[in-house]
């Protein structure tokens, strides 16, 4: 089975720094994974899809990456801003289904 | 932009009740999940849909749960009757493809929050 791993669990960081989140896996065997953000309470936003034939997709201030011979995904979060504060979710697509890690919760200060 | 649709919001139930969640998918996409959250973790797979039939339920407790999709657009979800431990969000997806070697990704709704007092 999958297992999806995602450090740190949380993370706190000052206004306007960057940021790195990671995400690893255990089977490289994988279609794409995508990252989301949640909001307390809420449902899942997708941020951004990667293929896995692609190494890394942009949005904006985020940038992921991937390499799947070593099971790993970064999100790189540019110039964080208080609003960015939420759980980032990554998820593999292997199979039919997707796996998710635990997330991380970001909190940005102003 | 299209989005999955989910009610109630919000649901409070004493145990042993039962309870309901709706979906209806993205209009086009043959593919519905049901995903169930408990706080702090991950969302894990409950079962899944290819139009009106089950493609994985390896993970729903089928003594007390049930889900249908019956002309293969909306799904409900049912818990009877409902435990303490059944207290999660419980979170509906849509895909276009059966699996996701196409690539075109998961949309999720907004989630029912499920509490059982």
């Amino acid at each position: 089975k999958q297992e999806v791993t995602q450090i740190p669990a949380a993370l706190s960081v000052p206004e306007g720094e960057n940021l790195v989140l990671n995400c690893s896996f255990t089977d490289s065997a994988i279609y794409n994974l995508q990252w989301f953000r949640q909001d307390p309470g809420k449902g899942l936003t997708s941020l951004l899809l990667i293929q896995s034939s692609q190494r890394e997709q942009t949005s904006g201030r985020l940038n992921a990456s991937l390499d799947k011979s070593s099971g790993r995904s970064t999100l790189y979060i540019a110039a964080s801003q208080p609003g960015d504060s939420a759980t980032y979710l990554c998820a593999v697509a292997s199979g039919y289904a997707l796996n998710f890690g635990k997330g991380t919760s970001l909190l940005v200060t102003p | 932009e299209a989005e999955v649709a989910q009610s109630p919001r919000y649901k409070i139930t004493e145990k042993s009740q039962a309870v309901a969640f709706w979906c209806d998918p993205i209009s086009g996409h043959a593919t519905l999940y049901w995903y169930r959250q408990i706080l702090g973790q991950g969302p894990e797979l409950l079962v899944q849909f290819q139009d009106e039939s089950v493609v994985d339920d390896s993970q729903l407790p089928k003594d007390r749960f049930s889900a249908e999709r019956l002309k293969g657009v909306d799904s409900t979800l049912k818990i009877q009757p409902a435990e303490l431990g059944d207290s999660a969000m419980y979170l509906c997806a849509s895909s276009l493809a059966v699996s996701d070697s196409f690539g075109y990704g998961y949309t999720f709704g907004s989630g029912t929050r499920l509490t059982v007092v």
